[in-house]
């Protein structure tokens, strides 16, 4: 069982610009969680989704989007890039309630 | 917004020692769990406890949870060099099939050798 998988690891964009980073749930699972974690702080919830559908979603502007796919893997999409969108970014995917992190992906903004 | 508190921030000990970080939280909660992080990576579940627990038990790890002063403990008894990291508590206030962790700062735990 390969776990969670996200890619790509690192990322450098420029202000303005946007970005799409990827997850692959775990075997079996089919709920995707993505947070934001900036540094020295814990992760923030971002959105959650199951069937395809966002279920719930955190305190973040509508440049965050994202979508599943019915193989239940999921994409984080930021528009208009930010200074302070620079942060790990988790994904965790999950059936009922632990909750399974991947290793993240680092976006740097310049 | 964050709904944990750990304390300490930061925590140094020796190899052998034991290793106490506490968690408080805000609102009524479904359970809480505990995370760990090696250098800014992804998150490694540790342990989970339901509202109705008071204590339990992973190996090295002690959990408790006192749901009456919404705070929770994690020990981690004979500590190793292995174990620095950073820890965080993590509360799920909404339950059933729409979940959601809300995350503290953490504390950050050197063992030293």
């Amino acid at each position: 069982d390969a776990g969670v998988t996200q890619s790509p690891t690192h990322l450098i964009k420029t202000r303005g610009q946007q970005v799409t980073l990827r997850c692959s749930p775990k075997s079996g699972h089919d709920t995707v969680s993505w947070y934001q974690q900036a540094l020295g702080q814990g992760p923030q919830f971002i959105f959650q989704y199951y069937e395809e559908e966002e279920r719930q979603r955190g305190n973040f502007p509508d440049r965050f989007s994202g979508h599943q796919f019915p193989n239940y893997s999921s994409e984080l999409n930021v528009n208009a890039l930010l200074l302070g969108d620079s942060a790990l970014y988790l994904c965790a995917s999950s059936r009922v309630y632990e909750q399974f992190f991947g290793p993240g992906t680092r976006l740097t903004v310049l | 917004s964050q709904q944990g508190e750990e304390d300490p921030q930061a925590l140094s000990i020796q190899e052998g020692e034991n290793a106490t970080m506490n968690c408080s939280y805000k609102t009524s909660i479904n359970n809480l769990q505990w995370y760990r992080q090696n250098s800014g990576r992804g998150l490694v579940h540790l342990i989970l406890i339901r509202s109705n627990e008071r204590e339990k038990h992973s190996g090295r790890l002690r959990v408790t949870l006192d749901t009456s002063k919404k705070s929770s403990s994690l020990l981690i008894t004979a500590s190793r060099a292995a174990d620095t990291a950073s820890y965080f508590c993590a509360t799920d206030a909404s339950g059933g099939s729409n979940y959601k962790l809300t995350f503290g700062k953490g504390t950050l735990l050197t063992v030293n050798p």
